[in-house]
C-alpha cells in the first residue's frame, strides 16, 4: 500500500495556460475523488469516479475543467485557460468502493496550483 | 442543504493541556456519517474517525475522544494532554447516507497550535 500519489506537487502557470494534474490512487481502489481546497477553507468536492465512470460533477467544475480516469486506474484533471481564481490546492482521494458509500477516504498530498 | 460549521478558526494551547474542537452540522437526512480528518503541514488529510447517525456512543482512542450528540447536531473532538505533534488543521465532515457517492462536505477547519 503505497498511498495516493499526486503529481506535480506544485504548479505555477500563467493565466490562460492549460494545466494537467495526475493522481494515482491506492491500488485496487475503485473510487477516486477530486477536491479543491483554497486557503483557510475546507476541501470542496469537484467530481468522483467509480472505476472509469465519472458519476458526479460539482457545479464548481466549470466547462474549463475536465477529469478522466481511463481504465479505472490513474486519473487526470485538466484545467483549460486557467484563471487566477483557479489557484488552489487540488486534492485527490480514493476508497475501496466495494460497499455502500461513506467509506473513509485516503487522500494524497495534493497539487498546489498558482496562476499568475 | 448540508452544512458543517467549525466556529473555532484557530486554537492555541500549551503542551499537556486538553483541548476541544467543536463541530456543528446540518442535514435533512436521517442516515448520515460524520468524520474527522487531520491535515498536517505536509497537506495530506489523515482519517481519524467515522461515526454513523445511529451510533451515539462516545468513542475514545488513546488521547483522542469524540462526543456525538444528535440533539444538538454536534460532533466534538477532544485531545487530552496535547502534544506538539498534534499541531495541524482539523476538519469535521459530513456524508449523506441516502446516496452512495461517499462525497464529503467539510467544515472550514480549525487550526490547532500546541506550544511546547
Amino acid at each position: 500500500d503505497t498511498g495516493v500519489s499526486q503529481d506535480p506537487r506544485h504548479k505555477i502557470t500563467k493565466r490562460g495556460q492549460n494545466v494537467t494534474f495526475r493522481c494515482d490512487p491506492i491500488s485496487e481502489h475503485n473510487r477516486l475523488y477530486w477536491y479543491r481546497q483554497t486557503l483557510g477553507q475546507g476541501p470542496e468536492f469537484l467530481t468522483y469516479f467509480q472505476n472509469e465512470a465519472q458519476l458526479e460533477k460539482s457545479r464548481l467544475l466549470s466547462d474549463r475543467f475536465s477529469a478522466e480516469r481511463p481504465k479505472g486506474s490513474f486519473s487526470t484533471l485538466e484545467i483549460q485557460r486557467t484563471e487566477q481564481g483557479d489557484s488552489a490546492m487540488y486534492l485527490c482521494a480514493s476508497s475501496p468502493g466495494t460497499g455502500w458509500g461513506n467509506e473513509k477516504l485516503f487522500f494524497g498530498s495534493g497539487t498546489q496550483l498558482s496562476v499568475l | 442543504a448540508q452544512k458543517v460549521t467549525q466556529a473555532q478558526t484557530e486554537i492555541s494551547v500549551v503542551e499537556k493541556e486538553d483541548v476541544t474542537l467543536d463541530c456543528v452540522y446540518e442535514t435533512r437526512d436521517t442516515t448520515y456519517y460524520l468524520f474527522w480528518y487531520k491535515q498536517p503541514p505536509s497537506g495530506e488529510l489523515v482519517f481519524l474517525i467515522r461515526r454513523n447517525s445511529f451510533d451515539e456512543q462516545n468513542e475514545i482512542s488513546g488521547r483522542y475522544s469524540w462526543n456525538f450528540q444528535k440533539s444538538t447536531s454536534s460532533f466534538n473532538f477532544t485531545i487530552t494532554a496535547s502534544q506538539v505533534v498534534d499541531s495541524a488543521v482539523y476538519f469535521c465532515a459530513l456524508s449523506e447516507g441516502s446516496s452512495n457517492t461517499g462525497k464529503l462536505i467539510f467544515g472550514q477547519g480549525t487550526t490547532l497550535q500546541v506550544k511546547p
